[in-house]
């Protein structure tokens, strides 16, 4: 089982419509999750984090975190050709023998938003 | 400082020549990372430090690579005797130390073309 997993995709929404992007892991004790969107060619950029089961609201952005369930998603509201991207979803995991964490990725999702 | 800063942003060596990459972080972080991007993949970890400590190596990674971080500040990246399928994009993030609740932040990357 790979740390981070996510569907590759790609998911195609209409612009204005709700697109929600998902990710599970595997490590049990991790707490912090993290959301970054990367457009071809250039780095990942952070777009939320979230250390608490629940939901998290920034702008257009929720991210939502299901530790029972080990299970973290992304939706962004009133999507926008803009938005299209890959998003990345982070955790950290547990590093081996040092007891400090370390941050993981997934594969990513590419997300496009039609105009 | 603003941000995470990474030399050279391309590379372009033969095959069996040797290469090296810097990454200076942002100036309070302590935590520094290495990751290796290929196309439609997400960052693959390879290495992190805790200011001048190695904490952990990826066990996919070879023994042509090898990372330093001597003062804790700036750290290189060098690949050894390098080989076609190391061509992708070298990306270096940095966390503040603050626990397992931190966020990490990437530098633009080096991009290593080997011919």
């Amino acid at each position: 089982q790979k740390e981070v997993e996510q569907n590759s995709g790609p998911l195609s929404v209409p612009e204005g419509a709700i697109a929600s992007l998902n990710c599970t892991y595997s490590d049990r004790v991790s707490q912090s999750f993290f959301w970054y969107r990367q457009y071809s060619g250039k780095s990942p950029e952070l777009i939320m984090s979230i250390y608490s089961n629940g939901d998290k609201e920034d702008g257009r952005f929720t991210a939502q975190l299901n530790k029972a369930s080990q299970y973290v998603s992304l939706l962004i509201r009133d999507s926008q050709p803009s938005d299209s991207a890959t998003y990345l979803c982070a955790v950290n995991i547990r590093a081996r023998n040092t007891g400090g964490f370390k941050t993981i990725f997934g594969a990513g999702t590419r997300l496009f938003v039609k105009a | 400082d603003t941000g995470v800063s990474q030399d050279p942003r391309h590379k372009i060596t033969k095959r069996g020549q040797n290469v090296t990459f810097r990454c200076d972080p942002i100036s309070e972080h302590n935590r520094l990372y290495w990751y290796r991007q290929t196309l439609g993949q997400g960052p693959e970890f390879l290495t992190y430090f805790q200011n001048e400590a190695q904490l952990e190596k990826s066990r996919l990674l070879s023994d042509r690579f090898s990372a330093e971080r001597p003062k804790g500040s700036f750290s290189t990246l060098e690949i050894q005797r390098t080989e076609q399928g190391d061509s992708a994009m070298y990306l270096c993030a940095s966390s503040p130390p603050a626990g397992s609740n931190t966020e990490a932040f990437f530098g633009q990357g080096t991009r290593l073309t080997v011919v």
